[in-house]
């Protein structure tokens, strides 16, 4: 079945400093892909999508290229703000799975130090 | 902007009782889904509705949970009787096209 692997956290930053978090997925079909991201005690928002290959997403500052030669989705920012810190989830939605269900990852709690 | 809206943001209860959760899906958007999210994990899907009909249910445990969809916008979940492993942040969220959009979340403690 499909299945997303993200990096394991927290990783901690200091403001202004570069972050990315590494997602790699396994998908029978040909997914789009998401990050979605969570601040304490809120729901899930989505941060940037990608729906095919060479795509990149883009908002608030970061950015994620869809790569299938390597089945990856990075989440990239050159310049964390501590406004910044929340749990990043990527995740795909496989449409050759009935009923276009999301898989996610296990999250990546981010911290950034003023 | 538009949103998902969901009711009660908190729930704390005790085992063995009911519990109701209520989803309000952005308008226009046929497909509605009900995920439950651990503490520290990704979100699970439980049951996923296209307008009335359940779409998928393969991992909502049918023992003791129930959804329903019945006029083909809003939702509501139930559990009854509730168990300590229940404890967990429920959310709902649709979907326009491929892009699921989520809302807020319902904290449910069972103690």
């Amino acid at each position: 079945g499909d299945s997303v692997t993200q990096m394991e956290g927290p990783v901690t930053l200091s403001e202004e400093a570069c972050l990315t978090i590494n997602c790699t997925y396994t998908a029978t079909g040909y997914p789009s892909l998401f990050w979605y991201v969570q601040y304490p005690g809120e729901g899930l928002q989505l941060l940037l999508k990608a729906t095919k290959a060479d795509d990149k997403g883009s908002n608030k500052g970061f950015e994620a290229t869809y790569r299938k030669e390597t089945t990856s989705f990075h989440l990239e920012k050159g310049s964390v703000q501590v406004s910044d810190s929340a749990v990043y989830f990527c995740a795909l939605s496989d449409l050759d799975n009935a009923g276009n269900m999301l898989t996610f990852g296990g999250g990546t709690r981010l911290m950034v130090k003023p | 902007e538009a949103e998902v809206a969901q009711s009660p943001r908190y729930k704390i209860t005790e085992k063995s009782q009911a519990v109701a959760f209520w989803c309000d899906p952005i308008s226009g958007h046929a497909t509605l889904y009900w995920y439950r999210q651990i503490l520290g994990q990704g979100p699970e899907l439980l049951v996923q509705f296209q307008d009335e009909s359940v779409v998928d249910d393969s991992q909502l445990p049918k023992d003791r949970f129930s959804a329903e969809r019945l006029k083909g916008v809003d939702s509501t979940l139930k559990i009854q009787p509730a168990e300590l492993g229940d404890s967990a942040m429920y959310l709902c969220a649709s979907s326009f096209e491929e892009t699921q959009y989520f809302g807020p979340g319902t904290r449910l403690l069972v103690l």
